[in-house]
């Protein structure tokens, strides 16, 4: 069974702040994406990474895919009230097109 | 461009009971896959439908179960309700092009067992 383990669980932080939150595996993905969950809604995609070693960079949020494609961080420059949420990473391995969530980070901003 | 669009929103069964959710996918798509997420919890893969069929199954038993019509919209059903069964129930469309393309999400249907 593959598992996707992310850390912190839970961050609260004042705005202008800058956080990392991390999704570890033990298993090799092909690909990782990145997705924000808001109350009510369901995940909605950031971004995909599918090179080792790559680094995306959107606007504020910078995302980097480990050498060996099992584990992955998500940086958030200047934290606004706005990216409050549950932030999702999710692999997908070789031809398989199921998406293994990791167990998620909840992200509280505060003014 | 209507993304993907489920119903109910929101559902309230007890114990035993079945039920039935649906989902229309996003324009343009033809892959619809099932997803559970418990409350706190990161999204469980229950199966994927492409052509009509079932292509691929997660670790859910034989109580749930699926169906895919020509339109590409999607019902999962499940049977013999328990309590752990009360969960955000979420469908994500995809196309199909040999390998693996982002999945969209919709907003979900809340379950709850009483």
């Amino acid at each position: 069974t593959q598992l996707l383990e992310q850390s912190p669980q839970f961050l609260s932080i004042q705005e202008g702040e800058n956080l990392t939150v991390y999704c570890n595996s033990s298993s090799v993905f092909s690909s990782l994406q990145w997705y924000r969950q808001e109350p009510g809604e369901g995940p909605v995609l950031l971004v995909t990474v599918v090179t080792g070693g790559e680094v995306k960079k959107l606007k504020r949020l910078t995302f980097q895919f480990g050498d060996a494609r099992k584990d992955s961080s998500l940086h958030i420059t200047a934290a606004q009230t706005g990216d409050t949420g549950l932030y999702l990473c999710a692999g997908v391995s070789g031809t398989a097109s199921k998406l293994t969530f990791g167990t998620g980070t909840r992200l509280q901003v505060t003014l | 461009d209507a993304g993907v669009t489920q119903s109910p929103t929101h559902l309230i069964k007890t114990r035993g009971q079945q039920v039935t959710l649906r989902c229309s996918p996003k324009s343009g798509h033809d892959t619809v896959s099932w997803y559970q997420q418990a409350l706190g919890q990161g999204p469980q893969f229950i199966f994927q439908y492409y052509e009509e069929e079932e292509r691929q199954r997660g670790n859910f038993p034989d109580r749930f179960s699926g169906h895919q019509f020509p339109n590409y919209s999607s019902e999962l059903n499940v049977n013999a309700l328990l309590l752990g069964d009360s969960a955000l129930y979420l469908c994500a469309s995809s196309g199909w092009a040999g390998g693996w393309q982002p999945q969209h999400f919709g907003d979900g249907t809340r379950l709850s067992i009483l």
